[in-house]
């Protein structure tokens, strides 16, 4: 049963526009969000996070906006660049009653091609 | 800056061959993580440890189990190889800090097993 989903497998855009990365989740227990981005050959590397308190999240280029009513959140990268070509991860988690953090439960994935 | 290290890049294996997986992260992390990643499935997690000598399983045990007798080092264990096993093979860290669970990766391990 997968608690979190990537529906889109891949997505093209052309280099300055937008990437709209979705992400649907159906554990209402999860508090915590989180993107990576991983080369080929390549761990995955964090790239922004968001709390259940909070709608939005801005790093620069990428912003994380998270609706809980409807349980899907959103990563944006504008203006795109040919090097976020890569594969994104949406991640989720819950602090577990015992005490103990979380652990991390991934999507999919969706593969970014920015085309120059 | 946090390192994660994975022992191998790349392994091939024989079919009912034991492997090993080693991991040493260098940030003093209570917790450490075994997921692998295969093509339209994600990263699933296969076994996660929040102390020395604790373990739990994840989505994905069946065929291993893990050892984690130093803080630092959690082993992933096949315990007899077969090749619905080769997959790229992850490694990760992270402190226990409530609702901080930002995860630091390995470069991963690509394991065949012919």
């Amino acid at each position: 049963d997968q608690q979190v989903k990537q529906n889109s497998p891949s997505l093209s855009v052309q280099e300055g526009r937008i990437s709209i990365l979705n992400c649907d989740y159906t554990n209402s227990m999860f508090d915590y969000f989180l993107w990576y981005k991983k080369y080929p050959a390549e761990g995955p590397t964090f790239l922004i996070s968001i709390s259940s308190i909070k709608d939005k999240n801005e790093d620069g280029r990428f912003t994380v906006f998270l609706n809980k009513s409807a349980k899907h959140l959103s990563l944006h990268i504008v203006p795109s660049q040919p090097g976020d070509s890569a594969v994104y991860f949406c991640a989720a988690s819950a602090v577990l009653g015992s005490g103990n953090t979380g652990k991390l439960i991934f999507g999919q994935g969706t593969t970014l091609q920015v085309k120059p | 800056d946090v390192k994660v290290t994975q022992s191998s890049r790349y392994l091939v294996k024989r079919t009912g061959e034991k492997v090993f997986l080693e991991c040493v992260q260098d940030m003093d992390h209570e917790n450490m993580f075994w997921y692998r990643q295969d093509p339209g499935l994600g990263l699933r997690l296969i076994y996660f440890s929040y102390d020395v000598k604790m373990k739990e399983k994840g989505d994905i045990p069946e065929g291993y189990s893990v050892s984690r007798e130093k803080k630092e080092r959690f082993s992933l264990i096949l315990e007899s190889a077969s090749t619905n096993q080769t997959s790229m093979y992850l490694c990760a860290s992270s402190f226990d800090e409530g609702l901080t669970t930002e995860a630091f990766f390995g470069q991963g391990t690509r394991l065949t097993v012919v």
